[in-house]
C-alpha cells in the first residue's frame, strides 16, 4: 500500500530528445506527487509537483502527467539537454496530516550530446 | 551560510563501532528527516522530528537513534554499525507539515 514502482531504471536519450519516466503507486489514498532531481555528489531538490485534481502540469521543459484512474504519473523532459542527465524520483503521500514521503526506485537518466 | 549542512561527508568506520553523523539547518525550520539512499531502493525514511523534543520512527529505523535537543540540530546515531548500514545519508527539512523538502548534500559512510 506505502510502495511507488518506478521504471525504467536507467534512460539514455539523445540530445534534443524526449525522455519519459514513470511511476505507479498503490495508496489510493495519496494526493500529493513531487518529483525531485539529484545531480552526482548532490543531495535531491524538488524539480516539480502535482496533486491530483488536475491531469497535467508543465513548467519549462517538465511536464507532468496524472492518471488517477490507473494509479500513474509520468515525469516527460522535453528536449533533454546534458545538463538534464540526473538520477530522478517519483514520491508521493498524504497532503493531510503529517506528510511522509514515500520514493521511487530512482532513474538515472543520461542525455548524450 | 544559509541552509543545510550535513557533517562529515565521507566516514569510513568498523563494524560495531559508534557512529554519529550531524546535520544543521539555519532556516529555523520545524521538521526535520533522515533518509538512507541505496541503489535498488531509493531514499528510505529513517526517522523525523516534528520539533525539538519530539521525534518519531519512519520506514527503517532499526540500529539507529536520534536526537533534537535544538531546532537546528539533528544528529543521527549508529550505536553498533553494521555492514548493513553502508549508505549515502541524506538529512532534509521544510518549514510546513506539507511541502518542499530541502536536502544536505549527504553523508557517505562506509561500514567495515
Amino acid at each position: 500500500q506505502q510502495q511507488v514502482k518506478q521504471s525504467p531504471q536507467s534512460l539514455i536519450v539523445q540530445k534534443g530528445g524526449i525522455s519519459i519516466i514513470n511511476c505507479a503507486y498503490e495508496n489510493t489514498a495519496f494526493d500529493y506527487f513531487p518529483w525531485y532531481q539529484q545531480f552526482p555528489g548532490k543531495g535531491p531538490a524538488l524539480l516539480i509537483a502535482i496533486r491530483p485534481d488536475v491531469s497535467e502540469k508543465k513548467e519549462g521543459r517538465f511536464t507532468i502527467s496524472f492518471n488517477k484512474s490507473a494509479k500513474q504519473f509520468s515525469l516527460h523532459i522535453m528536449d533533454s539537454q546534458p545538463g538534464d542527465s540526473a538520477t530522478y524520483f517519483c514520491a508521493a503521500s498524504l497532503n493531510t496530516g503529517f506528510q511522509k514521503l514515500v520514493f521511487g526506485t530512482g532513474t538515472r537518466l543520461l542525455v548524450s550530446p | 551560510d544559509a541552509g543545510i549542512t550535513q557533517s562529515p561527508r565521507y566516514k569510513i568506520t568498523e563494524t560495531g563501532r559508534q557512529v554519529t553523523l550531524m546535520c544543521h539547518q539555519t532556516w529555523s525550520h520545524s521538521y526535520m528527516f533522515w533518509y538512507r539512499q541505496d541503489l535498488g531502493h531509493g531514499l528510505r525514511l529513517i526517522y523525523y522530528s516534528a520539533a525539538a523534543d519530539i521525534t518519531d520512527k519512519g520506514e527503517v529505523p532499526d540500529g539507529y537513534v536520534v536526537s533534537r535537543s535544538k531546532t537546528e540540530n539533528f544528529p543521527l546515531t549508529l550505536e553498533s554499525a553494521t555492514r548493513s548500514q553502508t549508505s549515502v545519508y541524506f538529512c532534509a527539512s521544510r518549514n510546513r507539515v506539507v511541502g518542499e523538502l530541502f536536502f544536505g548534500e549527504g553523508s557517505r559512510l562506509t561500514v567495515l
